[in-house]
């Protein structure tokens, strides 16, 4: 299937330190899922992406889908030992055919209290 | 409750032993999936299932079978488990297709010796 990188692949913060992590595509996508995996658990929905340019936020995270829908982008404001976690995001790609979902390998944050 | 449901939670087998993980959801969803997550990898596909009778390979089905006889059952099946299929495995379901939701069990724990 199609991949798409996400990075980076481990983030340690400070709390209160701001986090991002990134999915890059090489194609266009039709939409981006994200999704956080607390330790111990099952991967649990955030939020579904589908416009060009477009920017949604749940409380301190924020999220951004590209222009030219190739990349995407959480950002977490302030970051809280509850945001322990990986965090991985789920392209879906433009066009007809497989109804295969790829997810990228995920970006494992650790917070310092 | 809406749920996934996955079982058993933990299984250790030895190699060439046949065996079955089950997974049942109680949405009506259309669409079912199962992966397994390795250190570094991420979640990869293994299978996915559209509607009752229609399954299809996702990036590693090898080593690996399933069935959707009903709509709410989605098993996965090991005719003969080898070492590298020791993994975490989890089973998802959404609506319909990968443009939804995509709802997770809690995972089932294999180790195959």
């Amino acid at each position: 299937g199609q991949q798409v990188m996400q990075i980076p692949q481990y983030q340690h913060v400070q709390e209160g330190e701001d986090f991002t992590t990134y999915c890059n595509s090489s194609t266009t996508l039709s939409n981006i899922q994200w999704y956080k995996q607390r330790p111990g658990g099952h991967p649990v929905f955030l939020i579904q992406l589908v416009k060009s340019g477009e920017v949604k936020k749940q409380k301190r995270l924020t999220f951004q889908f590209g222009e030219a829908k190739k990349n995407s982008s959480l950002h977490i404001t302030a970051t809280q030992t509850t945001d322990v976690g990986t965090y991985f995001c789920a392209p879906s790609y433009s066009g007809a055919g497989s109804y295969q979902l790829t997810f990228g390998k995920g970006t494992k944050l650790s917070v310092i209290p | 409750e809406a749920q996934v449901t996955q079982n058993p939670r933990y299984l250790i087998t030895v190699t060439g032993k046949k065996l079955t993980v089950t997974c049942s959801q109680n949405m009506n969803h259309e669409y079912m999936s199962w992966y397994r997550q390795d250190p570094g990898l991420g979640l990869r596909q293994i299978y996915y299932s559209m509607n009752v009778e229609v399954t299809d390979k996702g990036d590693v089905p090898e080593g690996y079978k399933v069935s959707r006889k009903e709509k709410r059952n989605f098993p996965l099946i090991l005719e003969s488990p080898s070492p590298n299929q020791t993994s975490l495995y989890f089973c998802a379901s959404s609506l319909s297709g990968r443009s939804y939701e995509q709802y997770f069990g809690p995972g089932t724990r294999l180790t195959v010796t």
